[in-house]
């Protein structure tokens, strides 16, 4: 079946230090992937997607490229804020509509 | 354009009380969805709806049910509920799959329920 797998959080840096969340995903086919994110209080929102193999997807300094070969999908950011507190989630659609969430990964981001 | 509506925000039941949570979205979208999450464990499909007219189980549907009223609401009932369902729960929606390789959910706010 289609799984992701993210890395447990919680996540601590300092402000402007390089941010890695790594993701993993099983599915057969060519899956839509995703990254959310969630605010304290707040619903999850999109944060960038990539659609198809080597596609990277760009948001608010954040990056992530499809890779097919490691079946990954690795959230990066070259300098975090205190802003970018939140807790993140990795997720794949797959030949559907349903969308298919890790576990999420909390950050934090100390001034 | 508000996006997608919960209510109420918060709420607190006993134990084989009854309740409905409401969900709404003005995006014109066809899928809705009920999420719950509880801490650790990620978000889990209760239920969902493809189209209007449609409903269908999603991971953890015991002790839920749903109806979806029209195109824009969708809502989730707890018939009796339990404190194993305390929990924060999230409606979502999105727009129907033209093959563009799947469309990004859109969520609200939040529910948080806390059954004693």
């Amino acid at each position: 079946g289609n799984s992701v797998t993210q890395m447990e959080g919680p996540v601590t840096l300092s402000e402007e230090a390089f941010l890695t969340i790594n993701c993993t995903y099983t599915a057969t086919g060519y899956p839509s992937l995703f990254w959310y994110v969630q605010y304290p209080g707040e619903g999850l929102q999109l944060l960038l997607k990539a659609t198809k193999a080597d596609d990277k997807g760009s948001n608010k300094g954040f990056e992530a490229t499809y890779r097919k070969e490691t079946t990954s999908f690795h959230l990066e950011k070259g300098s975090v804020q205190v802003s970018d507190s939140a807790v993140y989630f990795c997720a794949l659609i797959n030949g559907g509509f349903k969308t298919i969430f890790g576990a999420g990964t909390r950050l934090f981001v100390k001034a | 354009n508000a996006g997608v509506t919960q209510t109420p925000k918060f709420q607190v039941l006993k134990t084989g009380q009854s309740m409905t949570l409401q969900c709404a979205q003005d995006m014109n979208h066809n899928s809705m969805y009920w999420y719950r999450q509880d801490p650790g464990m990620g978000l889990r499909l209760i239920y969902y709806s493809a189209s209007e007219g449609t409903t269908d189980k999603g991971e953890v549907p015991n002790g839920y049910n749903v109806s979806r009223l029209n195109k824009r609401e969708f809502s989730l009932r707890l018939e009796s509920a339990a404190p194993s369902q305390t929990s924060v729960y999230f409606c979502a929606s999105s727009e129907a799959d033209r093959g563009q390789g799947g469309n990004e959910q859109f969520f609200g706010p939040g529910t948080r329920l806390t059954v004693l």
